[in-house]
C-alpha cells in the first residue's frame, strides 16, 4: 500500500534554530514528491517539486532534497513566521492525485 | 485575482439535507480535484477531473457527486448529508495530470469547512 510517513508530528524550534523535516514514503511507480506549507484556516500553498534522487530546490530558508526513500526540509535560521503545518505529497504512474503524509506543525517561537 | 476560489467558505447544515460547493479556477488548467481533510488534518483525494474523465476514489460514498459545467468549474454535490462528511474540502487545479512540474503542480483553494449537525 503506498504511504508517506512524515516526521516529526511537532516540531518547535527557537527563532534561528536550524532544522529538518522528513518525509519518507513507500510507493509503487513514484513520479514526483511535493512539498506544500498550510497556515491554519488556509489551503496549502506549493513549495516545491522534485523528480530525481539528488535533485534539490531551494526557496529563502527553505531547501528540499530527495533520495530513493526520503525527502528533507531544511529551514535555516526560521523565523516566526516560517510556523505552519508542512504537507509532504508524492504523485505516483499516470494518476495525478497527490497523496499526503499528516504533516509537520512547525512552531517557531521569536 | 484570486487563482482557486471556493463558495461558501462555511456551510453549517443539518443531517439528511443536500449541499453544493463550488469551486472555480481562473488559471486555464486542465485538471481539477477535490479533497477531503479530516479532524486529523489529513488530505485526502475523492475525485479527480480530465478532460471530462471522471477518476472516483473508491472510498468516496456515491452520495458525493461532482459536477463540471465547464472547464473551469467543478463543483461538489453531496446527497443525505451525514455527520461523518463534516470536514474542510478542498478543490485543486492542475494544467494536467502528469508531465513534469509546470504541467502537474496542483494549486489549492482556501477550502469549506462543512458541518453537519
Amino acid at each position: 500500500e503506498d504511504q508517506v510517513t512524515q516526521s516529526p508530528e511537532a516540531l518547535r524550534l527557537q527563532e534561528g534554530e536550524s532544522s529538518s523535516l522528513n518525509c519518507s514514503y513507500t510507493v509503487s511507480g513514484l513520479r514526483g514528491l511535493f512539498w506544500y506549507r498550510q497556515d491554519p484556516g488556509k489551503g496549502p500553498e506549493f513549495l516545491f517539486t522534485l523528480y530525481s534522487a539528488g535533485e534539490e530546490k531551494e526557496k529563502e530558508r527553505l531547501k528540499a532534497t530527495l533520495t530513493k526513500k526520503e525527502s528533507f526540509l531544511h529551514i535555516t535560521a526560521p523565523k516566526p513566521e516560517d510556523s505552519a503545518t508542512y504537507l509532504c505529497a508524492v504523485t505516483r504512474g499516470s494518476q495525478g492525485n497527490l497523496i499526503f503524509g499528516k504533516g509537520t506543525k512547525l512552531s517557531v517561537k521569536p | 485575482d484570486t487563482a482557486v476560489s471556493q463558495t461558501p467558505k462555511y456551510l453549517v447544515t443539518q443531517m439528511g439535507n443536500d449541499k453544493s460547493i463550488k469551486c472555480e479556477q481562473n488559471l486555464g488548467h486542465d485538471t481539477m480535484y477535490w479533497y477531503k481533510q479530516d479532524s486529523k488534518k489529513f488530505l485526502k483525494i475523492m475525485f479527480s477531473y480530465n478532460n471530462k474523465e471522471l477518476i472516483i476514489n473508491e472510498t468516496v460514498p456515491n452520495r458525493f457527486s461532482p459536477k463540471s459545467p465547464d472547464k473551469a468549474h467543478l463543483n461538489l454535490h453531496i446527497n443525505s448529508l451525514e455527520l461523518g462528511d463534516s470536514a474542510v474540502y478542498f478543490c485543486a487545479s492542475s494544467q494536467d495530470l502528469a508531465g513534469g512540474p509546470k504541467q502537474e503542480t496542483q494549486y489549492f483553494g482556501p477550502g469549506t469547512r462543512l458541518l453537519v449537525l
